[in-house]
């Protein structure tokens, strides 16, 4: 079993729904969740960090921690066709930044 | 502007002959990893540094070295290179407030080991 696994997809999604991704892990010492958004060819970029249970919204974005079922998830609200990219979702033990990666979720916005 | 920038971007090479592969970051973050990120495998750690002179193993270190003896460089180095190696490599630096987290990635290394 992965530590950090995620649905491959491609998730599809028409323009201006939600799109809801979903991580779960297996280490119950993982204490800090990151979202990243990486387009095909470009560099992973951070778009959401949580650390406590519960919600955590940024623009957009929402991230949802639920450590006793040890799930994360990711909501993109008002889905534009720009968020087309794979999502990856990652674990870090302690504030030591070692992370471990689920292996991404693509995400098709259709217009 | 807030960068993180590698060196070479692309790198064909041979088995066996040593390389290094740069990363500096501008932010004066603390924390510095490097990643290997491979189809079907995804994103995994290679080094993490949490400060000058800190560095540490992640999930898949084998073959490869590190040094931290400057702040702001934290070079990858591959005294052997084998096929095996072949793979996209970014570099990342890190800084953490709670509740804030800021995190770059470097544009990424594409290394070829023939």
């Amino acid at each position: 079993q992965k530590e950090v696994e995620q649905n491959s997809g491609p998730l599809s999604v028409p323009e201006g729904a939600i799109a809801s991704l979903n991580c779960t892990y297996s280490d119950r010492g993982s204490q800090s969740f990151f979202w990243y958004r990486q387009y095909s060819g470009k560099s992973p970029e951070l778009i959401m960090f949580i650390y406590s249970n519960g919600d955590k919204e940024d623009g957009r974005f929402t991230a949802q921690l639920n450590k006793a079922s040890q799930y994360v998830s990711l909501l993109i609200r008002d889905s534009q066709p720009s968020d087309s990219a794979t999502y990856l979702c990652a674990g870090e033990k302690a504030a030591g930044n070692k992370l471990t990666f689920g292996g991404g979720t693509r995400v098709l916005v259709k217009p | 502007e807030a960068q993180v920038t590698q060196n070479p971007r692309y790198l064909i090479t041979v088995t066996g002959k040593k390389l290094t592969v740069t990363c500096s970051q501008n932010m004066n973050h603390e924390y510095m990893s490097w990643y290997r990120q491979d189809p079907g495998l995804g994103l995994r750690q290679i080094y993490y540094s949490m400060n000058v002179e800190v560095t540490d193993k992640g999930d898949v270190p084998e073959g490869y070295k590190v040094s931290r003896k400057e702040k702001r460089n934290f070079p990858l180095i591959l005294e052997s290179p084998s096929p095996n190696q072949t793979s996209l490599y970014f570099c990342a630096s890190s800084s953490r407030t709670p509740p804030s987290y800021e995190q770059y990635f470097g544009p990424g290394t594409r290394l070829t080991v023939t």
